[in-house]
């Protein structure tokens, strides 16, 4: 049973426009949710995380938002540009050490210009 | 460039065969973790190694075995190797083993078998 679930396989945005990807979990004990970006024959890389502590965290252009109530978090990235084009996996933790991430099966961003 | 590396890159071979994967971590990255995306699949988990020691075993089958060795670099055993076990295969390292650590991941290594 998936844990974390990216429910849009593919996403398809015009650069300068907002790009939202979400990321629905079902354990209410995670802890750490992060989101990275891959690009093919590329490791994904880090992009941004939060904690259950937090409803917001902002980094440039990228914001993540967590709805703990709801057990959904959103990736924000404004304006969106070409280079954003990838997969984006949501992955979470559990509140303890040494924990490995459950990751979702990603969302393919596509942005065109 | 995260400064996980991972090699070899491609590894083509046959079943029933054996490969073993390395990783390398960040400086000064004490734990490492090793994670399959096969096809249609999210990066699963397989084991966690923490100074050495082994931490976590996620999904990882008896065939496959891993280790860290004294200066932390990692290798991931796979034996017996089945088609099914073609793959993507990653290693991220952190600096720790603590709550809410963020984990930087390799260019991962491609696992075809024949």
């Amino acid at each position: 049973d998936q844990q974390v679930k990216q429910n849009s396989p593919s996403l398809s945005v015009q650069e300068g426009r907002i790009s939202i990807l979400n990321c629905d979990y079902t354990n209410s004990m995670f802890d750490y949710f992060l989101w990275y970006k891959k690009y093919p024959a590329e490791g994904p890389t880090f992009l941004i995380s939060i904690s259950s502590i937090k409803d917001k965290n902002e980094d440039g252009r990228f914001t993540v938002f967590l709805n703990k109530s709801a057990k959904h978090l959103s990736l924000h990235i404004v304006p969106s540009q070409p280079g954003d084009s990838a997969v984006y996996f949501c992955a979470a933790s559990f509140n303890q050490a040494g924990t490995a991430l459950i990751f979702g099966k990603g969302t393919t961003l596509s942005v065109s210009s | 460039d995260s400064g996980v590396t991972q090699t070899p890159k491609h590894l083509i071979t046959a079943t029933g065969q054996r490969v073993t994967l390395r990783c390398s971590p960040r400086s000064g990255d004490l734990s490492v973790y090793w994670y399959q995306q096969s096809l249609d699949q999210g990066l699963q988990f397989l084991i966690q190694y923490y100074n050495g020691e082994e931490r976590a075993k996620g999904n990882i089958l008896e065939r496959f075995s891993a280790q860290q060795f004294p200066d932390l670099h990692s290798e991931l055993n796979l034996s017996s190797l089945e088609l099914g076990d073609s793959a993507l295969y990653f290693c991220a390292s952190s600096y720790q083993t603590g709550r809410r650590e963020t984990q930087y991941f390799g260019p991962g290594t491609r696992l075809l078998v024949l």
